[in-house]
């Protein structure tokens, strides 16, 4: 199976913060990656597909880049509500697998 | 705007089967568009797909569970269903049912999750 590991595994930052959130995968995976934002007793829920892509309602303050086997999220302007831990997934090939997440604080 | 809920047993003794199913609404599990598939979390493990099934008979598990998940479709219900047997208290976790658009691969829908205590 495809190994995913994001970094860092946690983060602080203020509000207007950018901050960028890592994932790596053990081989290429052209741009099959997807973001999630999962919130304290919420579903993931999700912000970007085939890397780049936003999903229709996420704010544009959300931006994925990458492909191959390196990967980056980036909030660009960090809000009170960004307070989450978010999740890449691969889906180029089965078992589909998921990173460890990376929880974000907001300051 | 598909929407999903999944229900079943909160708690499950070891070696026996876990039993989940998920309803849809505002779509339909014959159409065809999606993957119906089950996902679980745990602090222990992180997020797992677990697989999913499509079109009423096809498929695809992932292979840590292959000898003991099996995943269904109710079409007259709108569900689809997940057992999991011979469970262990490394199955304790919240299960998500989750939709994964045929044409954009994603996990794009999410039922509020079920959290299954595996104990005696």
């Amino acid at each position: 199976a495809i190994q995913m590991t994001q970094s860092p595994s946690s983060l602080s930052a203020s509000v207007g913060d950018r901050v960028t959130i890592t994932c790596r995968a053990s081989q290429g995976i052209r741009n099959d990656l997807n973001w999630y934002q999962q919130k304290p007793g919420e579903a993931p829920k999700l912000l970007i597909y085939a890397s780049f892509n936003l999903q229709p309602g996420v704010p544009s303050r959300f931006r994925g880049n990458g492909a191959g086997t390196d990967f980056t999220l980036t909030i660009s302007r960090l809000q009170p509500e960004d307070l989450a831990t978010y999740y890449c997934l691969q889906d180029h090939h089965y078992p589909r697998t998921f990173g460890q997440g990376t929880k974000v604080e907001v300051q | 705007q598909v929407q999903l809920q999944e229900s079943g047993a909160g708690r499950v003794k070891p070696s026996e089967t876990l039993s989940l199913t998920c309803t849809v609404s505002g779509g339909s599990v014959s159409s065809g568009d999606y993957y119906w598939s089950w996902i679980r979390q745990s602090p222990e493990r992180g997020l797992e797909w677990i697989g999913y099934i499509y079109d009423r008979g096809s498929s695809n598990y992932n292979p840590s569970f292959e000898s003991r998940v099996s995943i269904s479709v109710d079409t007259s219900r709108n569900q689809f269903s997940l057992r999991l047997t011979s469970v262990t208290a490394a199955d304790t976790a919240v299960y998500y049912c989750a939709t994964d658009p045929i044409d954009q691969r994603s996990f794009d829908v999410w039922g509020q999750g079920t959290l299954v205590t595996v104990s005696s």
